[in-house]
């Protein structure tokens, strides 16, 4: 069945280092793509989208990259911050707005 | 921004009683919401598809008699968790779609069940 997976469930970085999180989908006819952030005991958090006709998108401090030629999404994250420290998730969503999500990867940020 | 919130934020029952979960979009319209849920260290699972003045469209493996959804208006979605068990027991998410706006969906801060 389809699903969407991520490649590695922990990450653990230097406090300004940069971050890169992975993410595997299997659904290639999938056009749009999110990345959310969710801290314990909250609700996911919009970080930012893609869809599948960009290879590359940037925002504050994050950027998201599309390989469709073998189903992979990354999320940059540039000079990690304490604050950043949270679980990940890619998620795939179709044109109604029905999203699948990822496992998840938790990224700790050590001061 | 969009904001969606969700009462209650915490809700602890015993066995066998129901629970209602509401979800609104405070400054914006939603004819569709979606009713996740999560369980530990897990990822968000999608439950059904809320429409706002049709019956919700339940993803396979859910009950829709045991997870009632009504969406009665352009602001407002619940699901009542009927006869509960300890294993209903989770994080219960909902999102909504701004209904004039982008493909965003916004999502409210989660209740969590704890069935005793």
């Amino acid at each position: 069945g389809e699903s969407v997976g991520l490649h590695l469930p922990t990450l653990s970085v230097q406090e300004g280092d940069n971050s890169i999180i992975n993410c595997a989908y299997s659904n290639s006819a999938s056009d749009y793509f999110i990345w959310y952030k969710q801290e314990s005991g909250k609700g996911p958090q919009f970080i930012i989208d893609i869809r599948s006709n960009m290879d590359k998108r940037q925002g504050q401090r994050v950027t998201v990259l599309l390989n469709k030629t073998v189903k992979h999404l990354s999320l940059q994250i540039a000079a990690t911050q304490p604050g950043d420290s949270a679980v990940y998730f890619c998620a795939e969503t179709t044109n109604a707005g029905k999203s699948t999500f990822g496992d998840g990867t938790t990224l700790t940020v050590k001061p | 921004g969009a904001v969606v919130s969700q009462h209650p934020s915490w809700v602890i029952c015993k066995s066998g009683t129901s629970v209602k979960i509401e979800c609104r979009s405070l400054d914006f319209q939603a004819t569709t919401m979606f009713w996740y849920r999560q369980f530990p260290k897990q990822s968000l699972m999608l439950m059904a598809t809320s429409n706002e003045g049709s019956k919700a469209t339940y993803e396979q493996g859910v009950e829709k008699d045991k997870f009632l959804i009504n969406h009665a208006s352009l602001t407002l979605s619940t699901l009542t968790v009927t006869s509960a068990h300890p294993e209903d027991s989770s994080f219960y998410i909902c999102s909504a779609r701004d209904l004039q706006g982008t493909d965003e969906q916004y999502f409210g801060p989660g209740t969590r069940l704890t069935v005793t």
